[in-house]
């Protein structure tokens, strides 16, 4: 069975803080996909980075920095000088094909970012 | 802005009712997904259609249906509504398959009375 762990409920930083955030998955599948997304106080759900298995590569975006090992099955994600309007929940997905794709969410990290 | 529309984006009923949301995916894309998310069971995924067919389902209950039409839009029907079902119920859409970033609406609120 495929799973995704995120066990941080919530996590609180003061703004300019680095922080980074959990997400260890379980899957027997050698092939899968791994995503983040975003949810701020508003409700909508937006992709941040799918990851594919067989790319182990970190990846940066401006102060987004995401980080995959598949020996610890983990894919953290890293915001540097957190801002305010990071503020969310944010969510790790497993997306494996086994026969028929299924899109497994992890219970979320709210992030606060106090001022 | 997603590109994903949901209505209606509230829903007021009673138990034993039955609603029906609406999701227009964005435009180009074939996949539409399903979830509901609610406070104490965080996102879950219901159900997957791909160009009108069903291609995976998660935790739907029997009394929840769906499908896709010709034009790509679908339908989530929940009937027989319990207390139990109110709840954020999300859209999504992707180009293609599974292992696409999906593109979520804005949901629809369901509180059921």
């Amino acid at each position: 069975a495929q799973k995704v762990t995120q066990a941080q409920t919530e996590i609180s930083v003061v703004e300019k803080e680095d922080v980074t955030l959990d997400c260890v998955y379980e899957t027997r599948d050698t092939t899968y996909y791994l995503f983040w997304y975003k949810q701020p106080p508003s409700g909508e759900l937006v992709f941040l980075i799918r990851r594919n298995s067989f790319d182990e590569q970190n990846e940066i975006s401006g102060r987004y920095s995401w980080n995959f090992q598949k020996s610890t099955s983990s894919f953290n994600f890293t915001i540097t000088a957190s801002q305010v309007v990071d503020s969310a929940v944010y969510f790790c997905a497993l997306s494996v094909p086994s026969g028929t794709y299924k899109y497994i969410f992890g219970t979320g990290t709210r992030l606060k970012v106090l001022a | 802005d997603s590109g994903v529309t949901q209505t209606p984006k509230h829903l007021i009923t009673a138990t034993g009712q039955r609603v029906t949301l609406r999701c227009s995916p964005r435009s180009g894309d074939l996949s539409v997904y399903w979830y509901q998310q609610s406070l104490d069971q965080g996102l879950q995924f219901l159900i997957h259609y791909y160009n009108g067919e069903e291609r995976a389902k998660g935790n739907i209950l029997e009394r929840f249906s769906a499908q896709q039409f010709p034009d790509l839009h679908s339908e989530l029907n929940l009937s027989s509504l319990e207390l139990g079902d109110s709840a954020l119920y999300f859209c999504a859409s992707s180009a293609r398959g599974g292992n696409q970033p999906q593109h979520f609406g804005d949901g629809t609120r369901l509180s059921i009375l």
